[in-house]
């Protein structure tokens, strides 16, 4: 089977600007998480979605929001960067929650 | 809300030795599960190994072992016969069947040396 995949893998953007992050999870997987990755902060929830709902949302402002689709892929957006958005977003997925979440590469985020 | 906390942010072991990194957690959940995670150096998130609990045995995976004690709320990871590619970061996480997320200590940084 074929792994989470990300796209893109890298990405630099201005603050003020917004993004639009991709995540496949493996096949039959119907859950998907989204995490933040930073140096100071460590790994951070963002949120998770199930057969196209969201089930649970991190601590974060509005900018950042999400979606998946019925073919479970999901996205997620943030609106007006600001620099210290920039991290390692990771993608993860499972049969649900309660299973094994794996993770794929990640997005590198940079504002400038 | 749950917490997960290592305490070591940085260990260092020589190849072939054993070594055990400290997790503990802080929850009011009854119906929980845990997780061992390595990410290697600028490469991928890979599970290490689950542990869930309301089993008492503590969950194996070939030179990756677990200490679970519940009671005191402490999941500690034990690797044997490390190996250099072993190096990476390690993180402990929780998850809790209602909650439908992670949440992940801060990690440990794993040097293995020749």
């Amino acid at each position: 089977k074929a792994g989470v995949t990300q796209t893109p893998r890298y990405l630099i953007k201005t603050r003020g600007q917004q993004v639009t992050l991709s995540c496949s999870p493996i096949s039959g997987h119907r859950s998907v998480s989204w995490y933040q990755q930073t140096p100071g902060q460590g790994l951070q929830f963002l949120f998770e979605y199930f057969s196209e709902t969201q089930r649970n949302k991190g601590n974060f402002p509005g900018r950042f929001s999400g979606r998946q689709f019925s073919n479970s892929r999901s996205e997620m957006n943030v609106s007006t960067l600001e620099l210290g958005d920039s991290a390692l977003y990771l993608c993860a997925s499972s049969l649900d929650t309660s299973y094994e979440q794996y993770f794929g590469p990640g997005t590198r985020l940079t504002v400038t | 809300a749950q917490t997960v906390t290592q305490s070591q942010p940085e260990m260092s072991v020589q190849e072939a030795e054993t070594v055990t990194l400290s997790c503990t957690y802080d929850t009011s959940e009854s119906n929980y599960y845990l997780f061992w995670y390595k990410q290697p150096p600028s490469r991928q998130m890979i599970l290490v190994i689950r542990q869930e609990a309301y089993k008492q045995q503590n969950a194996t995976e070939n030179r990756f072992s677990v200490n679970f004690q519940k009671a005191a709320k402490s999941f500690s990871l034990k690797i044997s016969d490390s190996q250099l590619g072993d190096t990476a970061m390690y993180f402990c996480a929780f998850g809790a069947n209602s909650g439908y997320a992670l949440n992940f200590g801060k990690g440990t940084s794993l040097l293995v040396t020749p």
